[in-house]
This record gives structure tokens, sequence and C-alpha cells, in this order.
């Protein structure tokens, strides 16, 4: 089982500060990495796919980069909405789909 | 727009058993393959089950192997869990999602099982 580990645990910053969320995997996932963004009392949401591409309706401001084992979601200027915990998963060797333990990002 | 509802969700004692349904609306059901993922309190998401379009394969997380299954009816579509021999570690909100490429796109907005005597 691929395990993916995410840092930091919890992120405070800004509106209009960049973040930068990081997300490793035990083992090469070459680019089937994605991210999801979990709002308070809301389902995920798929931000981005395949390391790199932007789902339905996601801002520019969302990107990914990185391939094999170490992925980074930056967010290049925060809005208040972005306050939410966002998960990594693989989709490169399952079963199990496997998920990161997820960032909480704070906007103060 | 897509919309899955899930329903069923609820209190049960260990060893019980309870059956989750998510009806699925806004997109042709029988193309796509659907999912079942936890998020269990306090411990980010955990994936459970999946099921091709026609029901024929079926996949499931080693931790819920042999006690839930997972099915699904094309002609109400319905995706269902049957949830038997329930531990309090079952305890959490379980989201149906729909999957696009090995990934979940949509998801629902969940339904709530708590496992406690």
């Amino acid at each position: 089982e691929i395990v993916l580990t995410q840092s930091p645990a919890t992120l405070s910053l800004s509106p209009g500060e960049r973040a930068t969320l990081s997300c490793r995997a035990s083992q090469s996932v070459s680019d089937y990495v994605a991210w999801y963004q979990q709002r308070p009392g809301q389902a995920p949401r798929l931000l981005i796919y395949d390391a790199s591409i932007r789902a339905t309706g996601i801002p520019a401001r969302f990107s990914v980069s990185g391939s094999g084992t170490d992925f980074t979601l930056t967010i290049s200027s925060l809005e208040p909405e972005d306050s939410a915990i966002y998960y990594c998963q693989q989709r490169n060797n399952w079963p199990p789909y496997t998920f990161g333990q997820g960032t909480k990002l704070e906007i103060k | 727009e897509v919309q899955l509802v899930e329903s069923g969700g609820g209190l049960v004692q260990p060893g019980g058993s309870l059956r989750l349904s998510c009806t699925a609306s806004g997109f042709t059901f029988t193309n796509y393959w659907m999912h079942w993922v936890r998020e269990a309190p306090g411990k980010g998401l955990v994936w459970v089950s999946r099921i091709n379009t026609d029901g024929s394969s079926t996949s499931y997380a080693d931790s819920v192997k042999g006690r839930f299954t997972i099915s699904r009816d094309n002609a109400k579509n319905t995706l269902s869990l049957q949830m038997n021999s329930l531990r309090v570690e079952d305890t959490g909100v379980y989201y149906c999602a729909r999957e696009f490429f090995d990934i979940q796109d949509y998801w629902g907005q969940g339904t709530l099982v708590t496992v406690s005597s």
C-alpha cells in the first residue's frame, strides 16, 4: 500500500499570501496524484488531478508541481474561502486508493 | 447538474448492520464506476469500496473486506453499501463518489454512521 504523507499538518496565513502544501509518497506514483479541498461541513471537492490538470471551475491560482514521490500544491494568492482541509490522493497503485492525512489551511 | 444524495446512516451497536444508499442524478449513472469513502472523526479520508459500471467487479479496503458489500441498481440510479458486523472504528461520514479516471470527481454530502454501545 502506498502511503502519502502531507505537511505541514496546519498552516495559518493571511489573505493575499501564498500557500505551499506538500505531499510525499512512499514510492513513485508517477503523475497520478489528485488534490481535494474540503471546507468545513462540506463534501470534498476535486481541485487538480494527474498532478497538474485543474478540475472544472477551479481557478488558476491553484497549481501543482512535482512528479514521482514529491508533490506541491500552491495557492498563489489566498482568499478567505480557501480555508479548508486539503488532501492528496494517489491512483497509480490500487486498491486501495490512498489519501494523505490532510493539511488544514487557516486564513487569518 | 451532478447530484449524489446519501441516506441510511444512523446509530448502531457494535456487531450490528446498516445499509447505505446513494441516489444519483444529473449524469448517465450506468457509464460510471462508483465509490464509497469514509471520513473518520479526526482521521481524514479513507477509501472503502468501488464498483464497476454493471456491478460485475468490486474492490474493498482490507479493513471492510468480508463485512461490507457494495452493489448498484442501474435501473434506479442507486448505489448501495451493505455493512455487517460493524465495529466502533467504522464510525464516520460515508460519502458516495463518482469515478473519473480512477479519481473521485463528484461527491455527495455524506451520511453519518455511528457505531457505539
